[in-house]
């Protein structure tokens, strides 16, 4: 799986939307971009995902540029709830998840 | 989104017993079952891969006699931990995916929490 480069720690203001980058410059053309969080203590939530077109849920916008060297997370109105660490993992076919450190994103009153 | 049940949530057993976690896909066929292990303040580490009646297939550096993998049906894996001792102490999440297409995304349980003493 393509390695994923994320900042460390985020902060954003509770209400304003929340905006998380990742660098995947080695991806591969089979290769999916999926993000998923991890609140304290409890397993991982699945987010979105995405190949080459913008992708959004009730969740979450995934945005990825035309290169697919990037992509970024939009939470549009973000909560006190959204605190979490963030993972972006770009992966092919049936394999398990390579966790990286991922993006400790918090949230602030 | 679809529902992983792991059970227990936690369990605090003595060293060289032998602990075993359920992992159920509640509302999906999991043609796929992953096992992660995360020990505090680090990220999760892929254990294993079972597929449904076939062997799982072990991580480097996963004992494979020592976490026993079993995929005997289409909803339900279990993780037994053999001849546990302290530094298997750890937090383990099962993972499930229901398709064979290459975009299908993976749903987790919530994890368990397993405390040797």
């Amino acid at each position: 799986d393509a390695k994923t480069t994320q900042p460390t720690s985020m902060d954003c203001a509770e209400g304003r939307a929340a905006n998380l980058p990742c660098n995947h410059s080695t991806i591969s053309g089979n290769e999916y971009v999926y993000w998923y969080r991890q609140i304290h203590s409890q397993g991982p939530q699945y987010i979105i995902h995405g190949l080459k077109n913008n992708e959004t849920n009730e969740m979450a916008s995934l945005i990825i540029t035309e290169d697919r060297k990037s992509s970024t997370l939009i939470l549009p109105h973000a909560t006190l709830r959204d605190t979490a660490v963030y993972y972006c993992i770009v992966r092919v076919g049936s394999l398990g998840l390579t966790f990286g450190k991922g993006t400790h994103l918090i949230i602030q009153p | 989104g679809a529902v992983v049940s792991q059970h227990p949530s936690w369990v605090i057993c003595k060293s060289g017993t032998s602990v075993k976690i359920e992992c159920r896909s509640l509302d999906f066929q999991a043609t796929t079952m992953f096992w992660y292990r995360q020990f505090p303040k680090q990220s999760l580490m892929l254990m294993a891969t079972s597929n449904e009646g076939s062997k799982a297939t072990y991580e480097q550096g996963v004992e494979k006699d020592k976490f026993l993998i079993n995929h005997a049906s289409l909803t339900l894996s279990t993780l037994t931990v053999t001849s546990a001792h302290p530094e298997d102490s750890s937090f383990y999440i099962c993972s499930a995916r229901g398709g064979e297409r290459a975009n299908t995304e993976a749903f987790f349980g919530q994890g368990t929490r397993l405390t040797v003493v």
